[in-house]
């Protein structure tokens, strides 16, 4: 079935510093990736859609120069978080949709992002 | 606009007791409706999904979701709780982006479910 490989799974870096996390199709193509954000005991939160080869359409409210999202191949999409703060502590996730895939939607493992 | 409201935070069964999870959606268009289990620190599993067709969808570990569009419900059950089972339970909906397409996902707020021996 469809794979969906997240590096890293978890990181923690200083305030101030930046972050990228990278969210890789293994066996198939994706023009479109999703990236989410999960606090703590709630639900998932689109962020962003990810485009191959254009830029990503952000959520209302989600800073696009703070989360860099660049998609340059149809199997790579990376989410840099910029200038992090200790608010910015969450879990992200990608998903992406295989063509033709009768299950929709397939999950990245995570990125537990810390910041300190 | 759709949106998904799963009632319950938590849920706790004994081990070999049934299993409902509620969920209600919100939708303009005829909906895409997913089951997804969420273990600590990983990604979401999709359980199973709803499109068109038979309104009862049966998906993997033995769960199975009952699509009522007069009551704009996608409940999930299992007849028999395993300890296994205990994890977050995420429902989704999904709107159209054209034909079988699937657009973006609207996610519920989850809910966890206990499984006590």
């Amino acid at each position: 079935g469809a794979v969906v490989s997240q590096h890293p799974s978890r990181v923690i870096c200083k305030s101030g510093t930046s972050v990228k996390i990278e969210c890789r199709s293994l066996d198939f193509q994706a023009t479109t990736m999703f990236w989410y954000r999960q606090f703590p005991k709630q639900s998932l939160m689109l962020m962003a859609t990810s485009n191959e080869g254009s830029k990503a359409t952000y959520e209302q409210g989600v800073e696009k120069d703070k989360f860099l999202i660049n998609h340059a191949s149809l199997t790579l999409s990376t989410l840099t978080v910029t200038s992090a703060h200790p608010e910015d502590s969450s879990f992200y996730i990608c998903s992406a949709r295989p063509a033709g895939s009768g299950d929709g939607y397939t999950f990245g493992s995570g990125t537990r992002l810390t910041v300190v | 606009a759709q949106s998904v409201t799963q009632l319950g935070s938590h849920v706790s069964v004994s081990e070999g007791a049934l299993v409902l999870l509620r969920c209600n959606y919100s939708s303009s268009v005829p909906p895409y409706l997913f089951w997804y289990v969420q273990y600590p620190n990983q990604g979401l599993q999709l359980l199973l999904k709803y499109t068109t067709g038979a309104t009862l969808v049966k998906g993997i570990n033995g769960f199975e979701a009952e699509f009522k569009k007069s009551e704009t419900s996608f409940h999930l059950t299992k007849p028999s709780a395993h300890m296994s089972d205990a994890a977050e339970y995420f429902c989704a909906v999904s709107d159209r982006a054209g034909g079988t397409s699937y657009g973006k996902l609207t996610f519920g707020q989850g809910t966890i479910l206990t499984v006590h021996p």
